[in-house]
């Protein structure tokens, strides 16, 4: 069984870049995992970030980017604000016509 | 603007069953795939189902199959999660949500409900 993979927690200062990153148990991702990234704080319902590995939601600022690095999907952030600390998740697409989740990462800005 | 309500959550005991319902607004409805997503107490989230937009055609995880239904009425704007032989692990937040769709394709979720919660418990 496929296992995404994502850093449980990550810490970043306000202001600095942080890249968030997504990947395969067995195996590279691709854009034909059409990676996702969404975002969450608690109690609240998740918003989508980034869709097909790299394009913005409606009303998603530009500091928000995704990409392929290597063999993992990254969401980079830059010029952390306070208001980023949030849980963030991808998602994959899997040749089975199933999507499967990471297990999310928890972002400190500290 | 897009508008997805869930309803139908509550306290259920293990083995019974529970019919969860998506109302869509603000946009076409029968355009777009749509999924269900649930997140269990303190968990990330799980991906469980999606359903085509004509409603010929579904998926689900693992974790669910043979167990929930999902169907959809385009003529009501409304999707349906029909649950059967709940289990304490089935115990969540479930989330409506509509997919990404651009031509004939479609892709992740790109609107999210506020969410219900079902509950599995004696």
């Amino acid at each position: 069984q496929t296992v995404v993979t994502q850093e449980p927690s990550f810490s970043v200062s306000p202001g600095g870049t942080v890249t968030l990153t997504c990947g395969l148990s067995s195996g590279s991702v691709s854009t034909s995992h059409y990676p996702s990234w969404f975002q969450q704080t608690p109690s609240h319902a998740p918003r989508t970030l980034i869709s097909r590995t790299n394009r913005r939601s409606s009303g998603v600022p530009a500091r928000f980017s995704g990409s392929i690095v290597g063999n993992r999907a990254a969401l980079t952030i830059t010029g952390v604000q306070a208001a980023d600390e949030s849980d963030y998740y991808c998602v994959l697409y899997m040749s089975s016509g199933i999507w499967v989740f990471g297990g999310g990462t928890r972002l400190a800005v500290v | 603007q897009v508008q997805l309500v869930e309803s139908g959550g509550g306290l259920v005991k293990p083995g019974g069953s529970l019919r969860l319902s998506c109302a869509a607004s603000g946009f076409t409805f029968s355009d777009y795939y749509m999924t269900w997503v649930r997140q269990a107490p303190g968990k990330g989230l799980e991906w469980i189902s999606y359903i085509s937009s004509s409603g010929s055609t579904e998926f689900y995880a693992d974790s669910v199959k043979g167990r929930f239904t999902i169907s959809r009425d385009n003529a009501k704007n409304s999707l349906s999660l029909q649950m059967n032989s709940l289990r304490a692990e089935d115990t969540a937040v479930y989330y409506c949500a509509r997919n990404d769709c651009s031509g004939l394709s479609c892709y992740t979720v790109d609107y999210w409900g506020q969410g219900t919660l079902v509950t599995v418990s004696s």
